[in-house]
């Protein structure tokens, strides 16, 4: 069974102080992990897809990358408005077809 | 916005009742999934359809159905409700299978 663990559960940052959220994941033939943010009441919002080791994608403050047992989430000088949910989601081949399994998350709040 | 359009977004509803959940995808997206969150549980995949045919299917109750119509929107039904079945339910469409999702803001169930 697919197994996606996030650490921390929970992370309190001051604005500017850059940090990691952790995605460690046991699955049989990663086809795609996915990152999204999600605020509360509302439906997760995608930020980025890997798809092989090594493979690293930036968007804004956020950097995302793959090994072959976890993903980082590496956000720079984080400000306020970064304070949100994020989620790890892993994507399997065979008769998983588009399926995501989901981590728990990691709920990040950004101090001013 | 992602293009994803869920109705009702919020329903509250009595044990032993049935509701319908519907949801419109992105223009030109053919794969529909259905999510259950709740704060145990996390995002829980519940089904897929692609094109109008079953693809995946998750721990989804036996309760609970889904279809998608020709024109691509899809509908989740929930029958003999129960108070555990109180949770938030989203949508996510993308154009075909293996392509990052996009999320709808959600419908909040209660029932009390």
């Amino acid at each position: 069974e697919d197994q996606v663990t996030q650490s921390p559960e929970a992370l309190r940052l001051q604005e500017g102080e850059s940090s990691s959220l952790n995605c460690s994941y046991t699955v049989s033939g990663l086809r795609g992990l996915f990152w999204y943010r999600q605020d509360p009441g509302k439906g997760p919002e995608f930020l980025f897809t890997l798809y092989s080791a090594g493979e690293e994608k930036e968007k804004e403050r956020l950097k995302a990358t793959l090994t072959k047992k976890e993903s980082f989430l590496h956000i720079t000088a984080p400000k306020p408005e970064d304070s949100a949910t994020y989620l790890c989601a892993v994507q399997t081949g065979g008769t998983s077809y588009g399926k995501l399994t989901f981590g728990q998350g990691t709920i990040l709040t950004v101090h001013p | 916005d992602s293009g994803v359009t869920q109705t009702p977004k919020h329903l509250i509803t009595a044990t032993g009742q049935r509701v319908t959940l519907r949801c419109s995808p992105r223009s030109g997206d053919l794969s529909v999934y259905w999510y259950q969150q709740s704060l145990d549980q996390g995002l829980q995949f519940l089904i897929q359809y692609y094109n109008g045919e079953e693809r995946a299917k998750g721990n989804i109750l036996e309760r609970f159905s889904a279809q998608q119509f020709p024109d691509l929107h899809s509908e989740l039904n929930l029958s003999s409700l129960e108070l555990g079945d109180s949770a938030l339910y989203f949508c996510a469409s993308s154009v075909v299978s293996y392509t990052e999702a996009f999320f709808g803001q959600g419908t909040r169930l209660t029932v009390v």
